[in-house]
């Protein structure tokens, strides 16, 4: 299993960005995703949910209206569109598969966000 | 929302057992995960569902749960075991993961 995600950068503060990860080693539509963020220096923080199928998507209430997950499983590929970025969500984001206990069974490496001006 | 506590930091010596633990209010009935993060890496599940070890975890990882706390413990601690350790919940409340504030294992 691998994850490989990509999109990071530095952006202005109010900008956007389209973060992916595309997955390998094993069947993407038959699993949940996640993405979670670190900030520097910081814990781990989740971000969003979508479902296997992507009918299903949930976000933290500190991103939620402003972040948009989506999956497109012939791509074969997950996407996180974060929208009014401020420097609070400067991070490492990191796509992350879903384990069927609820845990987070692989992770990617992660792609570096930095908001600044 | 649940708020879920970990020691900041925890030592031990090699071959010495190291272990952290994770409570929180009404934590009895809720599975708890483990993920180590060793410097500059992505985090690696090493124990899920309370005491499930992942296909690749070394037998030396291992996790129990009793009430309101979850421990990992790692016995026989190596100078690779040096990371930071983080526990994660599903909230009861909303279905929302909810990890600790992480510990860092420092192997004299």
């Amino acid at each position: 299993v691998q994850l490989v995600e990509s999109g990071g950068g530095v952006v202005q503060p109010g900008r956007s960005l389209r973060l992916s990860c595309v997955p390998s080693g094993f069947a993407f539509n038959s699993f949940a995703m996640h993405w979670v963020r670190q900030a520097p220096g910081k814990g781990l923080e989740w971000v969003s949910f979508i479902s296997y199928d992507g009918n299903i998507r949930d976000y933290a209430d500190s991103v939620r209206g402003r972040f948009t997950i989506s999956r497109d499983n012939f791509k074969k590929t997950l996407y996180l569109q974060v929208s009014t970025l401020t420097a609070d969500d400067t991070a490492i984001y990191y796509c992350a598969r879903h384990g069927g206990d609820g845990s987070f069974d692989f992770w990617g490496q992660g792609t570096l966000v930095t908001v600044s001006s | 929302s649940h708020v879920v506590t970990q020691p900041p930091s925890v030592s031990a010596a090699p071959g010495q057992a190291a272990r952290i633990t994770c409570g929180g209010d009404n934590f009895a009935h809720i599975g708890v995960h483990w993920l180590q993060q060793r410097p500059g890496q992505a985090p690696v599940l090493v124990i899920s569902n309370d005491s499930d070890r992942p296909s690749g975890i070394p037998e030396r990882f291992s996790g129990s749960h009793s009430g309101n706390t979850a421990t990992l413990t790692i016995s026989r601690v190596e100078a690779g075991d040096e990371a930071d350790y983080y526990c994660q919940i599903s909230d009861s409340s909303n279905n929302h993961p909810v990890f600790g504030g992480g510990t860092k294992l420092t192997v004299l």
